[in-house]
């Protein structure tokens, strides 16, 4: 069975600074998918980024961007330019990509705090 | 984009009455759902999974007979809490495969049970 790991419970950073969220998983499917959602207070599961494990080039999606290291199986999530609206709790997630309608396997979740 | 509704966002019940919760998909047909329960501050753990036209399936230890799960048409999915108790007061969450991005989640709903 796959696992996610976040070993940041809680993070912050200063309002336009950069934050860099950490997240390991574990598993021996060579494809996969994995994800950053962000769940601010509305509990509104919201999609951040999206990696595919057989593309070597990391995914960004504006001010948001991966460092995927698929041999240590690593996947951390960098915010650039930090806006009080990105305080939220960050989930890692995985997928499997072979079964259909397989779930998600979430990691814990990181807090993290955006100063003003 | 792809639209999940969850309805209610909230609610309170008393010990021991049922609630039902339900999910659908407002812009897409949604054949595998998922449901989640997330305890405060901490993650989402799958309850179960629902198909369209047939029986959920369920993650271990979670009790078939008091979580109820119905995935009648392709855009609604049921999930009823009976007898309910206040240890099952919690955040749940239902996910449909569907959409832009492949799966989308509804907004939740928070049970709480008096």
């Amino acid at each position: 069975a796959q696992t996610v790991t976040q070993s940041q419970p809680e993070m912050s950073v200063q309002e336009a600074e950069t934050v860099t969220l950490s997240c390991t998983y574990d598993t021996s499917e060579s494809d996969y998918y994995l994800f950053w959602y962000k769940q601010p207070p509305s509990r509104q599961m919201i999609l951040v980024i999206r990696q595919e494990a057989y593309k070597q080039q990391n995914a960004t999606e504006n001010r948001f961007s991966v460092n995927f290291q698929k041999a240590a199986k690593s996947f951390s999530l960098k915010i650039s330019d930090s806006q009080l609206g990105d305080a939220a709790m960050y989930f890692c997630a995985y997928r499997s990509i072979d079964n259909y309608g397989q779930n998600f396997v979430f990691g814990p979740g990181t807090r993290l705090s955006v100063l003003p | 984009g792809a639209v999940v509704s969850q309805h209610p966002s909230r609610v309170i019940c008393k010990s021991g009455t049922s609630v039902k919760i339900e999910c659908r998909s407002l812009d897409f047909q949604a054949t595998t759902m998922f449901w989640y329960r997330q305890f405060p501050k901490k993650s989402l753990m799958l309850m179960a999974t629902s198909n369209e036209g047939s029986k959920a399936t369920y993650e271990q230890g979670v009790e078939k007979d008091k979580f109820l799960i119905n995935h009648a048409s392709l855009t609604l999915s049921t999930l009823t809490v009976t007898s309910a108790h206040p240890e099952d007061s919690s955040f749940y969450i239902c996910s449909a495969r569907g959409g832009f991005d492949g799966y989308t989640f509804g907004s939740g709903t928070r049970l709480t049970v008096v």
